[in-house]
């Protein structure tokens, strides 16, 4: 059974700050990592999908992959009250038909 | 508006009846996907179809048998509905570009059971 594994929080993070949200993921031959969005009540959103060893940077966030050590990281820079969400990692099994194995979701609150 | 869309937004039924919920996508995306998000938040796939041809199909109740008429459209068809059966259901899509793996949600089906 694939996994993938996050801290399920609550993150908390002063308004301006920097929040950083950590993933693990147990099949090594992934290629493909996303994270979404979800404010509650709404469906999942994407933000950031990384593909290759590194950083990957969009805006105010920049999602970090190290295939090696099996994990991916997405920060959230300036982090503003709206950014208040649950941030779930999601892992690509290409060889499954492209199925996505989802973490339980960070819940990142951010107080003004 | 291009988008993936799901009807109805709400369900609320009875145990035992049969229920289906509706997909449509007007991405051009020739993979579409369901899920099932629980009371605790977990996001887990149920199925996936490729042009109408069934690709993904996970330890799910055969109760629960998706169609998918043309490459634009997904539906879930849910019989003898039980209590766990409640949750909130998203349709997924995706384009089939090898470089490209990202789906995108529609807005989700709560389903309630009673």
């Amino acid at each position: 059974q694939k996994e993938v594994e996050q801290n399920s929080g609550p993150l908390s993070v002063p308004e301006g700050a920097i929040a950083s949200l950590n993933c693990t993921y147990s099949d090594r031959g992934s290629q493909s990592f996303f994270w979404y969005r979800q404010y509650s009540g709404k469906s999942p959103e994407l933000i950031m999908s990384i593909y290759s060893n590194g950083d990957k940077e969009d805006g105010r966030f920049t999602a970090q992959l190290n295939k090696a050590s099996q994990y991916v990281s997405l920060l959230i820079r300036d982090s503003q009250p709206s950014d208040s969400a649950t941030y779930l990692c999601a892992v690509n099994d290409e060889a499954a038909g492209n199925k996505l194995t989802f973490g339980g979701g960070t819940r990142v609150l951010v107080k003004p | 508006d291009t988008a993936v869309s799901q009807t109805p937004k709400y369900l609320v039924t009875q145990m035992g009846n049969d229920k289906s919920i509706k997909c449509e996508q007007n991405l051009g995306h020739d993979t579409m996907y369901w899920y099932k998000q629980d009371s605790k938040k977990f996001l887990k796939i149920m199925f996936s179809y490729n042009n109408k041809e069934l690709i993904i199909n996970e330890t799910v109740p055969n109760r629960f048998s998706p169609k998918s008429p043309d490459k634009a459209h997904l539906n879930l068809h849910i019989n003898s509905l039980e209590l766990g059966d409640s949750a909130v259901y998203f349709c997924a899509s995706r384009l089939r570009d090898y470089a490209n793996n990202e789906q995108f949600f529609g807005p989700g089906t709560r389903l309630t059971v009673l």
